[in-house]
């Protein structure tokens, strides 16, 4: 079955310091979809990527997807406490369906 | 508030006892889906409901599991005899009709079987 890895597991970073995580899947996906679980919380929908070799936007996240879709990427630019989390990516198969897939998720923790 | 409210938030059982919960997802989603989430792990699917019908199932989810959603509106479900391996959260999410499937979780009811 379908198969999605992130690296890395875990991530500490200093304040102000960037911060990127990868995911991969083993088929290609209609789509990549990330969510950001604080914690404690539950996880939050951040942002969904459909076309090969898109790349979006938010403030200091960026999100990637790649060529092939079977691989993703989110960088943050200068972290801050706020971006303490585990984020997750999620796709469902090329084939369709509603069925995502998640990542193990990286965490993100912040050194003041 | 107009989230995705799931009931109870904490529920505590013994191994063999059955265990039923709810999910109210938001109103005008038509989407529901059940996932399972273990410390340290992403969300793991376990079913699909567009209206009152179940689309998909996951192969994790065994006969002991039971998900329902008779009016199309909230969902239940149902654990039978349970196992100290169903110990976990249990999150469900909606979302609109629609390409985007953005799913919108719920805070999930944490299941402890002793």
């Amino acid at each position: 079955g379908q198969q999605v890895m992130q690296i890395p597991q875990y991530q500490h970073v200093q304040e102000g310091e960037d911060f990127t995580t990868y995911c991969n899947s083993s088929t290609t996906l209609s789509n990549i979809q990330w969510y950001k679980q604080r914690p404690g919380g539950h996880p939050v929908f951040l942002i969904q990527l459909v076309k090969s070799g898109e790349v979006k936007k938010q403030k200091r996240l960026t999100f990637q997807f790649g060529e092939a879709k079977k691989n993703s990427s989110l960088h943050i630019t200068a972290t801050q406490n706020t971006d303490v989390g585990t984020y997750f990516c999620a796709g469902p198969p090329i084939r369709g369906g509603n069925m995502l897939t998640f990542g193990g998720g990286t965490r993100l923790m912040v050194k003041p | 508030d107009t989230g995705v409210s799931q009931n109870p938030r904490h529920k505590i059982t013994k191994r063999g006892q059955n265990v039923t919960f709810r999910c109210d997802p938001i109103s005008e989603h038509n989407r529901l889906y059940w996932y399972r989430q273990t410390l340290g792990q992403g969300p793991e699917f376990l079913t699909y409901f567009q209206n009152e019908a179940q689309l998909e199932k996951s192969r994790l989810l065994s006969d002991r599991f039971s998900a329902e959603r008779p009016k199309g509106s909230f969902s239940t479900l149902e654990i039978q005899r349970t196992e100290q391996g169903d110990s976990a959260m249990y999150l469900c999410a909606s979302s609109p009709q629609g390409f985007r499937n953005e799913q919108f979780f719920g805070p999930g009811t944490r299941l402890t079987v002793l």
